[in-house]
């Protein structure tokens, strides 16, 4: 079955400090696509990045990067120099090809940056 | 481009009613479309899968006669709660599957409150 770990419930740092929200996933398919969603407290979820199982390539956007290891079925996202308007709660999601492309969400890690 | 919206944004009912939520895609076609139910300080739950045309498939556990979806055109999908109660109130998020992309469009949410 799939599932995807979100072990860090709230993490909180003052700005300007690194910080990485771990994800950890279960899948039997070879092909599968993950994700990484911001939720703001207005709610509405920002898509942030999809990654093809297939791809294993790190990557890099402003201060996101995201390191995928399928060895250890881990796609962890850290965000660097963090600033306030980085708190929010982020999802890591799995999306099941099989099954009409559903997301499987984790529970989501907290995350409070304080100035 | 691929936006999608709900509406209405908040709504406020009386046990016993039924509310009905739009979800629309704005700019695209969506075969598909996911309703999702998040309560306060968790994850989004997958309700249902709504596909235009054809009766929805419902997770387990939801009651498909309390929460009834229609999607009856390609950029609308509605969700009805029926006969709602005060546990019922949640946050409702609804998404579009974007044409062979694998990656779903969320709304902003609905947040609904019944007293």
């Amino acid at each position: 079955a799939q599932k995807v770990t979100q072990a860090q419930t709230e993490i909180s740092v003052v700005e300007k400090e690194d910080v990485t929200l771990d994800c950890v996933y279960e899948t039997r398919d070879t092909t599968y696509y993950l994700f990484w969603y911001k939720q703001p407290p207005s709610g509405e979820l920002v898509f942030l990045i999809r990654r093809n199982s297939f791809d294993e390539q790190n990557e890099i956007s402003g201060r996101y990067s995201w390191n995928f290891q399928k060895s250890t079925s881990s796609f962890n996202f850290t965000i660097t120099a963090s600033q306030v308007v980085d708190s929010a709660v982020y999802f890591c999601a799995l999306s099941d090809l099989n099954n009409t492309d559903k997301l499987i969400f984790g529970t989501g890690t907290r995350l409070q940056v304080f100035p | 481009g691929a936006v999608v919206s709900q509406h209405p944004s908040w709504v406020i009912c009386k046990s016993g009613t039924s509310v009905k939520i739009e979800c629309r895609s704005l700019d695209f076609q969506a075969t598909t479309m996911f309703w999702y139910r998040q309560f306060p300080k968790q994850s989004l739950m997958l309700m249902a899968t709504s596909n235009e045309g054809s009766k929805a498939t419902y997770e387990q556990g939801v009651e498909k006669d309390k929460f009834l979806i229609n999607h009856a055109s390609l950029t609308l999908s509605t969700l009805t709660v029926t006969s709602a109660h005060p546990e019922d109130s949640s946050f409702y998020i609804c998404s579009a599957l974007g044409t062979g992309t694998y990656e779903q469009y969320f709304g902003p949410g609905t947040r609904l409150t019944v007293t």
